[in-house]
């Protein structure tokens, strides 16, 4: 299994940056993925192919990266996105990574 | 609109199998070329994608569940199954049928069910 490591929290102040890193255990290429859960709900998609917006998804949101090293950036901040932030690659069957809880300083 | 939908039983008994179903609207689960998956989220957040059934009905299992897991379908229904048997405790979590593509990512998901496996 690729295994994906995500930090476990975030805290950031309304109005910032806030940027996650994952890092795969072996080259992914581009098929990493980020998706948003808050409490209840299903995983929404943000990002695809590494840095690919999601429909409708607001421009706050971004992706980079290949390989085994990706970052997910939302800038600025707003009090709708805390939730918890998953990567999850494709390239060999499909795993996630633990999740990134982002939470408000 | 793609929407799915999942039903279940919400508790389950040890040993007993587990059955999920997956109701899909707004697409054919047999246009070429989706996959329809089963993932499932344990109490812990931890995401753990488990296998699916494919446009033209192929199937594919999370090797670490190959021995207990069956994905099935209906087409007349447009709905498909997960079945997972002899469950434990830590088979406690919410069961999530979702959509994807080739390399592509779970582009829309159920609201999911929680199931409990508990006497």
């Amino acid at each position: 299994d690729i295994v994906l490591t995500q930090s476990p929290a975030l805290a950031v102040s309304l109005g910032q940056r806030a940027t996650i890193s994952c890092r795969a255990s072996e080259s992914v290429r581009s098929s990493m993925h980020w998706y948003q859960q808050k409490s209840g709900q299903q995983p929404k998609l943000l990002i695809y192919g590494a840095s690919n917006l999601a429909s409708g998804v607001p421009a706050r949101f971004s992706g980079s990266g290949s390989g085994t090293d990706f970052t997910f950036t939302i800038d600025p901040v707003e009090a709708d996105d805390i939730a918890t932030y998953y990567c999850q690659q494709s390239r060999n069957d499909y795993t996630f990574g633990a999740g990134t809880k982002l939470e408000l300083k | 609109q793609v929407n799915l939908q999942e039903s279940g039983p919400g508790i389950v008994k040890p040993s007993q199998p587990l059955s999920v179903t997956c109701s899909v609207t707004g697409y054919s689960i047999t246009t070429s070329y989706y996959y329809w998956n089963w993932i499932r989220k344990f109490p812990g957040n931890k995401l753990e994608w488990m296998g699916y059934i494919s446009y033209d009905g192929s199937i594919y299992y999370n090797p670490s569940l190959k021995s207990r897991i069956s994905i099935t379908r209906d087409t007349s229904k447009n709905q498909f199954f997960l079945q997972l048997n002899t469950v434990t405790t830590e088979d406690t979590a919410v069961y999530y049928c979702a959509r994807h593509r080739g390399y592509n990512p779970f582009d829309y998901w159920g609201q999911g069910v929680m199931v409990t496996v508990s006497s």
